[in-house]
Order: C-alpha cells, then structure tokens, then sequence
C-alpha cells in the first residue's frame, strides 16, 4: 500500500482479555517498529523488527506484551490479560533497512481502551 | 540512553508570524541524529526534518528550519509563516547513529495557530 496501515483503528476491551494489534508496513521496508503512547506522553519504543526477526525485546514492558512479524511484512502485536494501564495508542512504523533505517514512516495507530 | 526535553506543553502563534519549539536532549553518544516529528489530530506521525550530529549546517525544509547548537544539547524548531495546518503536536526525538534504531521522544509541545 501507499502508506503504514494499521488495525483497527480503535479498541476497547476488558480487563483481562487478550487483544492483537495488527501493522501492515509499506511495501519493500525491511524494518518495523512498535511505539506506545500513553496520555500526554510521547512514543515509548516497544520492539523492532528487522525481516522477521527482533533483535532487541527489551521495550516490550512485561511478558504480557509478544509480538511476531511473518513473511517480513505484517507484524502482530499481542497483549495478554489486558490492564487497565495498557491503554494508550500504538504507534507502527516501517523503514528500509542499512543506510536508510532512520527514516521511519508511522501509521495511525490503534487506539487501546481497557476497561 | 538518551533523553529528550520539551519544556514548552503548549505555544501559540499568530497565522504568518514565526514559532520556536525548544528541545534539549542529552546522549553520551558522538554520532546520532535528531528529528522533530508532526503529530496532528489525524494521530498520523509525520517527519517534518532530520539532522545528523556530525554535520553543523542547519538542516531546512522550506518553512522549517533547526537551529542545532551542538555543545549546548539544543535543537530548536523554527516554523516561518505558520500556517493553520501546522496546528499540531510536535515531538523532538533522537537516537544514538550506527546500529540503532530505537527513537527517543520528548512529551511534545502542542501547537496552536491563531488566524
């Protein structure tokens, strides 16, 4: 597609339920990230991913938080057992790899609302 | 780690006139880059201007300009002629160079336009 696209675009759900959050980067960027933006904040790297791998986890804040990218495209965020201080939006973004992994286009994000 | 400082939640500008955003930052890094991200209502990151540590000319894209003062820990953005579609958050962001790939944000500065 034309740009980073992202779904859904907002959701709400229970404590305690698990959610996926889905990014679909441009077409041809190798790398993909994950950011957080909680209320009022700015963006808290979450994961990064370079093909189908993720070299550095150590964004994601508990091991309720997982996410995979397969055929070095989609990526999928998962939230297990759903917190109330989970909510916040999240951010996608993809790049070309090497000389050019800088230059990081966002998607419009998935809104997150736990009750 | 790097850390990112907006000292201004919110500014406001007359339409046509000319707006400073202020961001410190702090790294322990020699080669990084910095950036001033647009985020408007849309939720939408949008890149507004890069700047590499190493080069001292400060980086322009037509009404935006930085002012990168290198010692200092400063990279200021400067809007000529604001229009009412910069209305917006603006977040400063950085990262160490070679090999990384996490951004840092500052908590944004929230930018209003006066027709």
């Amino acid at each position: 597609g034309a740009g980073v696209s992202q779904s859904p675009s907002n959701k709400v759900t229970e404590k305690g339920k698990d959610v996926e959050l889905r990014c679909d980067p441009i077409s041809g960027h190798t790398a993909l990230y994950w950011y957080r933006q909680s209320l009022g904040q700015g963006l808290e790297f979450l994961i990064y991913f370079q093909g189908n791998s993720a070299p550095d986890k150590s964004g994601l804040p508990s091991d309720r938080f997982s996410a995979e990218r397969t055929g070095g495209s989609v990526s999928t965020l998962t939230i297990q057992r759903t917190q109330q201080e989970d909510s916040a939006v999240y951010l996608c973004a993809s790049s070309f790899g090497g000389t050019r992994w800088d230059e990081q286009f966002f998607g419009p994000g998935t809104r997150l609302t736990v009750l | 780690a790097q850390t990112v400082t907006q000292s201004q939640p919110e500014m406001s500008v007359q339409e046509a006139e000319t707006v400073t955003l202020s961001c410190t930052y702090d790294t322990s890094e020699s080669d990084y880059y910095l950036f001033w991200y647009k985020q408007p209502p849309s939720r939408q990151m949008i890149l507004v201007i890069r700047q590499e540590a190493y080069k001292q000319q400060n980086a322009t894209e037509n009404r935006f300009s930085v002012n990168f003062q290198k010692a200092a820990k400063s990279f200021s953005l400067k809007i000529s002629d604001s229009q009412l579609g910069d209305a917006a958050m603006y977040f400063c962001a950085t990262t160490a160079g070679a090999g990384s790939y996490q951004l840092t944000f500052g908590k944004g500065t929230k930018l209003s336009v006066i027709p």
